[in-house]
């Protein structure tokens, strides 16, 4: 029943490693994005993808690689884990209609703790 | 570059009464929209309202109700016969027209005391 589901929930890995957090919207929309939460709650874009379409690329390290296989996965994956990319990384979802964006939907963010 | 501004880091409310969230924003654009969330301690996002800048009725669901005021750039959220629920951090959010790019303020923690 989950709209957007995302996984794992926590990770907590060293420094130097590699790791992908996945996510999935069975709601049928265009548009997947993720966002990353720091420690003092800001929310930031880090890219969206629409239909498999890489659409907004932030200021984000090479170390990040988002891949769409299709448009209802979106996954992140990070190579060289540093301290400074421990957060909470949200994804979400949206779909415009004729009346526009109705706002995202987000899963419910993997807290990742790099050690 | 959109900006978000949400002066108020912290808030407190008694059970039943009513609040106001303050958010303001800085933009160019005549056509956007405006958002409101909320993130409880459990960590999920949870939309709470919306508004379409070319619609001058405010936005109300529920308890929750906008303030909106588009030449003075301001999007304030009224939280009415506030629950224990409500404890929660509130964002205010910004979309440009034709863009899917959500930008955020940087919250108000939001306590409803008994």
């Amino acid at each position: 029943d989950t709209a957007v589901s995302q996984t794992p929930k926590y990770l907590v890995t060293q420094m130097g490693n590699d790791k992908s957090i996945k996510c999935e919207q069975n709601l049928g929309h265009d548009t997947m994005y993720w966002y990353k939460q720091d420690s003092k709650k800001f929310l930031k874009i880090m890219f969206s993808y629409n239909n498999k379409e890489l659409i907004i690329n932030e200021t984000v390290p090479n170390r990040f690689s988002p891949k769409s296989p299709d448009k209802a996965h979106l996954n992140l994956h990070i190579n060289s884990l540093e301290l400074g990319d421990s957060a909470v990384y949200f994804c979400a979802s949206s779909q415009v209609t004729g009346q526009g964006n109705y706002g995202y939907t987000f899963g419910s963010g993997t807290r990742l703790t790099v050690v | 570059a959109q900006t978000v501004t949400q002066s108020q880091p912290e808030m407190s409310v008694q059970e039943a009464e009513t609040v106001t969230l303050s958010c303001t924003y800085d933009t160019s654009e005549n056509n956007y929209y405006l958002f409101w969330y909320k993130q409880p301690p459990s960590r999920q996002m949870i939309l709470v309202i919306r508004q379409e800048a070319y619609k001058q009725q405010n936005a109300t669901e529920n308890r929750f109700s906008v303030n909106f005021q588009k030449a003075a750039k301001s999007f304030s959220l009224k939280i009415s016969d506030s629950q224990l629920g409500d404890t929660a951090m509130y964002f205010c959010a910004f979309m440009k027209h034709n863009t899917d790019k959500l930008i955020f303020g940087t919250g108000t923690r939001l306590q409803v005391f008994p």
